[in-house]
């Protein structure tokens, strides 16, 4: 079954500092895509980034970097020198490609930057 | 800007009464979506339009239902409500039908608050 498992509920850490968020996913397709969300406090989902399952390579996008291990079922969100701007709730998403399209959330990481 | 609409912005209603939210997703994009999110469930997959029709189901209530019209907005149609069914609504868009292969685009949601 597909499932998305974000083990931090919440995380403070103080401007400057690089922060990782963690996700671990659970899927018996060979084939799907990975997804990061950010929701600011505005209430808006904001798409991140798109992985699909064959492509490991590790993205970077700024101050934002993304690690996917397909031997741990894993794709954590790194931010490096956070900003209070960066302040939101994470989720982390899959979608399998065989099936329908919809997409797995986790329960989602909400992010506390402190100036 | 996401470029996906959704209206009204907030909704207040009172149990058994029934609303529609709407969505117009964006230009060219043939896919709506409808989560649900709220701070029990999180952000939940409800259904799922393609070109008007029906494509797949998620945990959607047999109270709720959808329709995608020939100019492709979507509405979504609540009855007999709930205090429980207050909530974020989120319509999404995307260009078609790949499993997560294009990203969805989630408009800035309807918040639905049943008294």
């Amino acid at each position: 079954a597909q499932k998305v498992t974000q083990a931090q509920t919440e995380i403070s850490v103080v401007e400057k500092e690089d922060v990782t968020l963690d996700c671990v996913y659970e899927t018996r397709d060979t084939t799907y895509y990975l997804f990061w969300y950010k929701q600011p406090p505005s209430g808006e989902l904001v798409f991140l980034i798109r992985r699909n399952s064959f492509d490991e390579q590790n993205e970077i996008s700024g101050r934002y970097s993304w690690n996917f291990q397909k031997s741990t079922s894993s794709f954590n969100f790194t931010i490096t020198a956070s900003q209070v701007v960066d302040s939101a709730v994470y989720f982390c998403a899959l979608s399998e490609a065989n099936r329908d399209d919809k997409i797995i959330f986790g329960k989602g990481t909400r992010l506390h930057i402190l100036p | 800007d996401s470029g996906v609409t959704q209206t009204p912005k907030h909704l207040i209603t009172a149990t058994g009464q029934r609303v529609t939210l709407r969505c117009s997703p964006r230009s060219g994009d043939l896919s709506v979506y409808w989560y649900q999110q709220s701070l029990d469930q999180g952000l939940q997959f409800l259904i799922q339009y393609y070109n008007g029709e029906e494509r797949a189901k998620g945990n959607i209530l047999e109270r709720f239902s959808a329709q995608q019209f020939p100019d492709l907005h979507s509405e979504l149609n609540l009855s007999s409500l709930e205090l429980g069914d207050s909530a974020l609504y989120f319509c999404a868009s995307s260009k078609g039908l790949a499993g997560g292969r294009y990203e969805q685009y989630f408009g800035p949601g309807t918040r639905l608050t049943v008294t």
